[in-house]
């Protein structure tokens, strides 16, 4: 069974300022994604980044971009020029593409702030 | 439509009472997943429909949760008699072929 684990339950920033949310995950399969969702108090689950585990290649999405270590089975995201906009709860998630099962597993989530 | 729908956005019952969550996904996406998730916590997976076929409901914490998508389009979710552990917000997710799953605003599921 995959999991996902993400250590940090809240983090701050300031306005315009980086911060980097961390996310570990445990798998023994090789043909996975990664993602990081954002969920503002509207509940809406948002797409913010998704990362392929066969490209080596970080990805990168405006603002947000990955560092995926494989290797590490880490996955972090990194927010830039933070915005209030981006004051949120950020799930990482995985899902295995091998088999029939394609449910999303996901971590506990990061409860992210930006102070003005 | 442009994005994924749900209805009702919250929903208040009395125990034991039945509710009934519809989920309109995006045009086309063949794939329809159900999520639950409790406050301050991530989503758990309920089921999986691929078309109008239920490959996976091996999250439906019991048998009084049962979901549908008769015509591989629109999925409802009912739950019979509820209870108030079944209090939580009810994610839809729909996908086409890949692994990327776009979520709909959630209905908020109120058990008294």
């Amino acid at each position: 069974a995959q999991t996902v684990t993400q250590s940090q339950p809240e983090m701050s920033v300031q306005e315009a300022e980086t911060v980097t949310l961390s996310c570990t995950y445990d798998t023994s399969e090789n043909n996975y994604y990664l993602f990081w969702y954002k969920q503002p108090p509207s509940r809406q689950m948002i797409l913010v980044i998704r990362q392929e585990a066969y490209k080596q290649q970080n990805a990168t999405e405006n603002r947000f971009s990955v560092n995926f270590q494989k290797a590490a089975k880490s996955f972090s995201l990194k927010i830039s020029d933070s915005q209030l906009g981006d004051t949120a709860m950020y799930f990482c998630a995985f899902i295995w593409l091998g088999g029939s099962a394609r449910q999303l597993t996901f971590g506990s989530g990061t409860q992210l702030t930006v102070l003005p | 439509g442009a994005g994924v729908s749900q209805s009702p956005r919250y929903k208040v019952a009395k125990r034991g009472q039945d509710v009934a969550l519809r989920c309109d996904p995006i045009s086309g996406h063949v794939s329809l997943f159900w999520y639950q998730q409790a406050l301050g916590q991530g989503p758990e997976f309920l089921t999986y429909f691929q078309n109008e076929a239920q490959l996976d409901k091996s999250g439906l914490p019991s048998d009084r949760f049962f979901a549908e998508r008769p015509e591989g389009s629109v999925s409802t979710l009912k739950i019979q008699r509820t209870q108030q552990e079944d209090s939580a917000v009810y994610l839809c997710a729909s996908n086409y072929r890949d692994g990327t799953q776009y979520f709909g605003p959630g209905t908020r599921l109120l058990v008294l």
